[in-house]
Protein backbone atom coordinates (compact mmCIF):
# COMPACT_ATOMS: atom_id res chain seq x y z
CA UNK A 1 0.00 0.00 0.00
CA UNK A 2 1.07 3.54 -0.10
CA UNK A 3 3.80 4.75 2.62
CA UNK A 4 4.05 8.55 2.94
CA UNK A 5 7.25 10.20 4.78
CA UNK A 6 7.16 13.57 6.06
CA UNK A 7 10.66 15.96 7.27
CA UNK A 8 11.55 17.40 9.51
CA UNK A 9 8.97 15.76 12.87
CA UNK A 10 9.34 19.29 14.75
CA UNK A 11 10.21 22.62 12.80
CA UNK A 12 11.30 25.91 15.13
CA UNK A 13 11.22 29.15 12.91
CA UNK A 14 11.78 32.96 13.62
CA UNK A 15 8.55 34.70 13.00
CA UNK A 16 8.54 36.66 9.88
CA UNK A 17 10.63 33.81 8.88
CA UNK A 18 9.41 31.13 6.02
CA UNK A 19 9.13 27.18 6.70
CA UNK A 20 9.23 24.39 4.74
CA UNK A 21 7.92 20.71 5.17
CA UNK A 22 8.77 17.90 2.98
CA UNK A 23 6.67 14.65 1.96
CA UNK A 24 7.29 11.74 -0.31
CA UNK A 25 5.34 8.88 -1.18
CA UNK A 26 5.58 5.68 -2.90
CA UNK A 27 2.81 5.00 -4.86
CA UNK A 28 2.74 6.57 -8.36
CA UNK A 29 -1.01 5.90 -8.66
CA UNK A 30 -1.64 8.82 -5.96
CA UNK A 31 -3.69 11.75 -7.35
CA UNK A 32 -4.48 14.11 -4.38
CA UNK A 33 -2.65 15.42 -2.22
CA UNK A 34 -3.57 17.47 1.12
CA UNK A 35 -2.04 19.14 4.11
CA UNK A 36 -3.70 19.18 7.26
CA UNK A 37 -3.03 21.57 10.30
CA UNK A 38 -3.91 20.46 13.45
CA UNK A 39 -4.33 22.49 16.79
CA UNK A 40 -3.93 21.39 20.47
CA UNK A 41 -7.88 19.84 21.07
CA UNK A 42 -9.52 19.73 17.68
CA UNK A 43 -9.41 17.60 14.47
CA UNK A 44 -7.00 18.36 11.34
CA UNK A 45 -8.03 21.15 9.23
CA UNK A 46 -7.33 21.28 5.00
CA UNK A 47 -5.16 24.23 4.62
CA UNK A 48 -4.57 23.10 0.87
CA UNK A 49 -4.27 20.75 -1.42
CA UNK A 50 -3.15 19.83 -4.60
CA UNK A 51 -3.68 17.61 -7.35
CA UNK A 52 -1.91 15.44 -9.51
CA UNK A 53 -2.22 17.06 -12.90
CA UNK A 54 -0.70 20.57 -11.52
CA UNK A 55 2.90 20.98 -10.31
CA UNK A 56 2.01 24.33 -7.67
CA UNK A 57 -0.63 25.87 -6.22
CA UNK A 58 -0.71 29.27 -3.92
CA UNK A 59 -2.98 30.40 -1.41
CA UNK A 60 -2.06 33.55 0.12
CA UNK A 61 0.92 33.06 2.17
CA UNK A 62 0.70 29.05 1.86
CA UNK A 63 1.95 27.02 -1.07
CA UNK A 64 2.12 23.45 -2.11
CA UNK A 65 4.84 22.27 -4.86
CA UNK A 66 4.11 18.57 -6.06
CA UNK A 67 6.95 16.75 -8.04
CA UNK A 68 5.15 13.87 -9.42
CA UNK A 69 8.59 12.06 -11.19
CA UNK A 70 10.74 12.04 -7.62
CA UNK A 71 7.38 11.38 -6.07
CA UNK A 72 7.93 14.38 -3.70
CA UNK A 73 6.01 17.02 -2.28
CA UNK A 74 6.12 20.47 0.20
CA UNK A 75 4.21 22.70 1.81
CA UNK A 76 5.73 26.34 1.99
CA UNK A 77 4.75 28.90 4.50
CA UNK A 78 6.13 32.21 4.29
CA UNK A 79 6.11 35.00 6.52
CA UNK A 80 5.08 33.06 9.31
CA UNK A 81 2.92 34.32 12.19
CA UNK A 82 2.34 33.10 15.99
CA UNK A 83 -1.30 31.49 14.71
CA UNK A 84 0.70 28.91 12.44
CA UNK A 85 2.11 27.22 15.75
CA UNK A 86 0.47 23.83 15.52
CA UNK A 87 1.09 20.32 13.83
CA UNK A 88 1.05 19.76 10.30
CA UNK A 89 0.09 16.72 8.01
CA UNK A 90 0.59 15.80 4.57
CA UNK A 91 -1.32 13.21 2.87
CA UNK A 92 -2.15 11.05 -0.15
CA UNK A 93 -4.53 9.19 -1.85
CA UNK A 94 -5.34 7.74 -4.92
CA UNK A 95 -9.36 8.20 -5.38
CA UNK A 96 -8.96 12.01 -5.59
CA UNK A 97 -9.43 12.68 -2.24
CA UNK A 98 -13.60 11.64 -3.27
CA UNK A 99 -13.35 9.42 0.29
CA UNK A 100 -13.30 5.94 -1.56
CA UNK A 101 -9.48 5.08 -0.56
CA UNK A 102 -8.66 7.03 2.30
CA UNK A 103 -6.04 9.40 3.15
CA UNK A 104 -2.59 7.92 3.66
CA UNK A 105 -1.01 10.35 6.21
CA UNK A 106 2.68 11.34 7.12
CA UNK A 107 3.48 11.60 11.50
CA UNK A 108 3.24 15.02 10.96
CA UNK A 109 5.38 18.08 11.63
CA UNK A 110 5.56 20.23 14.46
CA UNK A 111 5.89 23.80 13.48
CA UNK A 112 6.86 26.23 16.49
CA UNK A 113 7.20 29.80 15.68
CA UNK A 114 9.54 31.91 18.18
CA UNK A 115 8.41 35.11 18.66
CA UNK B 1 -23.09 25.66 7.93
CA UNK B 2 -22.29 23.64 10.82
CA UNK B 3 -19.26 20.99 10.43
CA UNK B 4 -18.67 17.54 11.26
CA UNK B 5 -19.72 16.39 14.68
CA UNK B 6 -19.04 14.09 16.83
CA UNK B 7 -20.40 13.09 19.94
CA UNK B 8 -19.10 11.85 22.96
CA UNK B 9 -15.56 13.83 23.08
CA UNK B 10 -14.47 12.08 25.91
CA UNK B 11 -14.73 8.61 27.13
CA UNK B 12 -13.23 6.01 29.45
CA UNK B 13 -13.98 2.56 29.01
CA UNK B 14 -12.92 -0.67 30.23
CA UNK B 15 -11.19 -3.24 29.03
CA UNK B 16 -13.39 -6.08 27.61
CA UNK B 17 -16.12 -3.39 27.01
CA UNK B 18 -17.68 -2.19 24.16
CA UNK B 19 -18.21 1.10 22.77
CA UNK B 20 -20.12 3.61 20.30
CA UNK B 21 -18.91 6.75 18.68
CA UNK B 22 -21.12 8.97 16.70
CA UNK B 23 -20.85 11.44 13.57
CA UNK B 24 -22.86 13.60 12.05
CA UNK B 25 -21.78 14.91 8.73
CA UNK B 26 -21.65 18.42 6.98
CA UNK B 27 -25.03 18.59 5.31
CA UNK B 28 -25.11 17.09 1.89
CA UNK B 29 -21.92 15.08 2.43
CA UNK B 30 -22.63 11.10 1.72
CA UNK B 31 -19.46 10.11 2.17
CA UNK B 32 -17.94 9.22 6.08
CA UNK B 33 -14.55 7.98 6.86
CA UNK B 34 -13.42 7.21 10.29
CA UNK B 35 -9.58 7.96 11.70
CA UNK B 36 -7.70 6.43 14.38
CA UNK B 37 -5.17 9.03 15.83
CA UNK B 38 -2.19 7.65 18.59
CA UNK B 39 0.73 9.27 19.19
CA UNK B 40 2.78 5.96 18.05
CA UNK B 41 0.81 5.29 14.62
CA UNK B 42 -0.13 8.60 13.79
CA UNK B 43 -3.02 8.88 11.61
CA UNK B 44 -4.52 5.32 10.40
CA UNK B 45 -7.82 5.30 8.33
CA UNK B 46 -10.37 3.22 9.57
CA UNK B 47 -12.97 2.61 7.20
CA UNK B 48 -15.02 4.81 4.40
CA UNK B 49 -18.67 4.60 4.11
CA UNK B 50 -21.16 6.20 1.10
CA UNK B 51 -24.68 5.71 0.65
CA UNK B 52 -24.64 3.36 3.48
CA UNK B 53 -21.74 1.08 2.24
CA UNK B 54 -19.36 0.46 3.01
CA UNK B 55 -16.31 1.06 0.27
CA UNK B 56 -13.36 0.42 2.18
CA UNK B 57 -11.58 -0.48 4.84
CA UNK B 58 -7.76 0.42 6.92
CA UNK B 59 -5.49 -3.07 8.39
CA UNK B 60 -7.77 -3.07 11.66
CA UNK B 61 -9.33 -5.50 13.58
CA UNK B 62 -12.81 -6.99 13.07
CA UNK B 63 -13.26 -5.91 16.44
CA UNK B 64 -13.74 -2.35 14.67
CA UNK B 65 -16.90 -1.98 13.20
CA UNK B 66 -19.25 0.72 11.35
CA UNK B 67 -22.39 1.67 9.46
CA UNK B 68 -24.09 4.92 8.04
CA UNK B 69 -27.52 5.46 8.03
CA UNK B 70 -29.69 6.75 5.13
CA UNK B 71 -29.13 10.30 6.80
CA UNK B 72 -25.67 9.55 6.02
CA UNK B 73 -24.88 10.18 9.86
CA UNK B 74 -22.36 7.16 10.78
CA UNK B 75 -21.62 5.00 13.80
CA UNK B 76 -18.16 2.85 14.59
CA UNK B 77 -17.87 0.10 17.32
CA UNK B 78 -15.13 -1.40 19.09
CA UNK B 79 -16.06 -4.30 21.11
CA UNK B 80 -14.17 -6.22 23.33
CA UNK B 81 -11.87 -2.89 24.34
CA UNK B 82 -8.47 -3.07 24.73
CA UNK B 83 -5.04 -0.76 26.45
CA UNK B 84 -4.39 -0.01 23.22
CA UNK B 85 -7.56 1.13 21.47
CA UNK B 86 -6.83 4.66 23.63
CA UNK B 87 -6.91 7.14 20.73
CA UNK B 88 -8.67 10.18 19.52
CA UNK B 89 -11.01 8.66 16.93
CA UNK B 90 -11.93 10.74 14.16
CA UNK B 91 -14.57 11.59 11.40
CA UNK B 92 -14.47 12.97 8.54
CA UNK B 93 -17.04 13.86 5.61
CA UNK B 94 -16.66 14.87 1.82
CA UNK B 95 -18.70 15.67 -1.12
CA UNK B 96 -18.34 13.05 -3.53
CA UNK B 97 -19.25 13.23 -7.05
CA UNK B 98 -19.62 17.15 -7.91
CA UNK B 99 -15.74 17.52 -8.64
CA UNK B 100 -15.18 19.11 -5.26
CA UNK B 101 -12.94 16.90 -2.97
CA UNK B 102 -10.99 16.99 0.14
CA UNK B 103 -12.16 16.11 3.66
CA UNK B 104 -13.86 17.88 6.75
CA UNK B 105 -12.58 16.42 9.71
CA UNK B 106 -14.59 17.20 13.49
CA UNK B 107 -12.72 17.22 16.87
CA UNK B 108 -12.75 13.64 17.55
CA UNK B 109 -13.68 11.44 20.32
CA UNK B 110 -11.13 10.84 22.81
CA UNK B 111 -11.38 7.25 23.97
CA UNK B 112 -9.19 6.26 26.95
CA UNK B 113 -9.42 2.23 27.76
CA UNK B 114 -8.75 1.67 31.21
Amino acid sequence: GENVEQHPSTLSVQEGDSAVIKCTYSDSASNYFPWYKQELGKGPQLIIDIRSNVGEKKDQRIAVTLNKTAKHFSLHITETQPEDSAVYFCAASKSGGGGADGLTFGKGTHLIIQP
Amino acid sequence: KAGVTQTPRYLIKTRGQQVTLSCSPISGHRSVSWYQQTPGQGLQFLFEYFSETQRNKGNFPGRFSGRQFSNSRSEMNVSTLELGDSALYLCASSLVGTGSYGYTFGSGTRLTVV
